[in-house]
């Protein structure tokens, strides 16, 4: 079946800091979609990326779809206390049994130290 | 803030009790999903929903049984639960299914505690 694998596990930065999470899919996706999920709290939606190739930014958030469209990152820059949480991506397959199909990957525990 | 509303916030049930969680949406999305998520986990999908008919079962325990009373109402009815259910149980709901830029949108979620 589809996965999506999402490194790293855990990462720490100092405030002002870069920080980027990978994902990878082992089958092509029709799109990949991110999300971010506050300690306590419910995944947040932050953003969907269709097309190959696509880049997408959001302030400090830039967010790079793969050209073959099985790999997607999230990258901050200068990181900020209220970055902390996890992040999330999910793919959604692009045909056979996968069609349709949200796929998350395990997630990116971000802490950032002020 | 959410459009998608989820009630209650907390339970804590008995493994011999009946109980029903419950999510609302008035953004007049046709597909409604639940999902299971466990501590530093990502979200795992229960049911979906589509038009009001039950489209995907995850192979979920029949100790999970869903309803969806109408396109805006989705439940979840608890019975017999065992302590490792206990999670954080997430509603969520998309336009359609099928559309291939089809956003899901979460709820708060439920935390559920099993004792």
């Amino acid at each position: 079946g589809q996965q999506v694998m999402q490194i790293p596990q855990y990462q720490h930065v100092q405030e002002g800091e870069d920080f980027t999470t990978y994902c990878n899919s082992s089958t092509t996706l029709s799109n990949i979609q991110w999300y971010k999920q506050r300690p306590g709290g419910h995944p947040v939606f932050l953003i969907q990326l269709v097309k190959s190739g696509e880049v997408k930014k959001q302030k400090r958030l830039t967010f790079q779809f793969g050209e073959a469209k099985k790999n997607s990152s999230l990258h901050i820059t200068a990181t900020q206390t209220t970055d902390v949480g996890t992040y999330f991506c999910a793919g959604r397959g692009a045909g056979g049994t996968s069609y349709g199909k949200l796929t998350f990957g395990q997630g990116t525990i971000l802490t950032v130290h002020p | 803030d959410t459009e998608v509303t989820q009630t209650p916030k907390h339970l804590v049930m008995g493994m011999t009790n009946k109980k029903s969680l419950k999510c609302e949406q008035h953004m007049g999305h046709r597909a409604m999903y639940w999902y299971k998520q466990k501590a530093k986990k990502p979200p795992e999908l229960m049911f979906v929903y589509s038009y009001e008919k039950l489209s995907i079962n995850e192979s979920v325990p029949s100790r999970f049984s869903p309803e969806c009373p109408n396109s805006s109402l989705l439940n979840l009815h608890l019975h017999a639960l065992q302590p490792e259910d206990s999670a954080l149980y997430l509603c969520a709901s998309s336009q359609d299914r099928g559309l291939v830029r089809n956003t899901i949108y979460f709820g708060e979620g439920s935390w559920l505690t099993v004792v």
